[in-house]
């Protein structure tokens, strides 16, 4: 049971460069979701999806894109990579948006943007 | 605006001993309150989840304590381990299910 799983676990990019971080999850979750963890900060939501084909966006989605053509898959676009986005990155699922169950966390992407 | 805030930010204890976090929101309409471990390079793992009527939730070693009148919230860890040592988030889900996160207590345990 490999529960939610991310790629790459780090990524170096320079300045304006494209890139998708991948997220996948093998409990049939319905609700998934992205966040940046900066230091000294709770973690921020940037995208969630409520299902497939379902996306919305969060307290940060500026820079960010997302798609849900599948229950599995969640991945993040950095559209054109800024110093500002460098952060660790989560993803997360959970079996929907409105229950009391935990969400599950991947181990997180070290993204640093030169 | 709502908010979480932990307290304390940091801190050092000795292997055996025990220690209790803090967790104060301002969070309402409030829905339930989750306490997370972080350890180094890992995502958070879930460890209690506590909704308004539960004052006490226990899961091995870990008790949170919730006091939905004056929104605060404790993380008591007893006879610590290193594996203890990690960062401590609680997280605090609002009736619209919109969450919350704390930055978090890292908890240093040593021999």
């Amino acid at each position: 049971n490999a529960g939610v799983t991310q790629t790459p676990k780090f990524q170096v990019l320079k300045t304006g460069q494209s890139m998708t971080l991948q997220c996948a999850q093998d409990m049939n979750h319905e609700y998934m979701s992205w966040y940046r963890q900066d230091p000294g900060m709770g973690l921020r939501l940037i995208h969630y999806s409520v299902g497939a084909g379902i996306t919305d966006q969060g307290e940060v989605p500026n820079g960010y894109n997302v798609s849900r053509s599948t229950t599995e898959d969640f991945p993040l676009r950095l559209l054109s990579a800024a110093p500002s986005q460098t952060s660790v990155y989560f993803c997360a699922s959970s079996y929907n948006s409105q229950s009391n169950q935990p969400q599950h966390f991947g181990d997180g992407t070290r993204l640093s943007i030169l | 605006k709502n908010q979480v805030e932990q307290s304390p930010q940091s801190l050092i204890i000795l292997e055996g001993k025990n220690c209790t976090l803090q967790c104060n929101y301002t969070v309402s309409p409030f829905s339930n309150l989750r306490w997370y471990k972080q350890d180094t390079g890992r995502g958070p793992v879930s460890l209690t989840i506590m909704t308004f009527s539960e004052n006490t939730k226990s899961n091995g070693r870990y008790t949170a304590t919730l006091d939905a009148d004056t929104k605060q919230s404790s993380l008591h860890i007893t006879a610590s381990q290193l594996s203890d040592s990690a960062s401590y988030i609680c997280v605090v889900s609002a009736s619209d299910y919109k969450l919350s996160f704390g930055a978090g207590t890292t908890v240093t345990v040593r021999a």
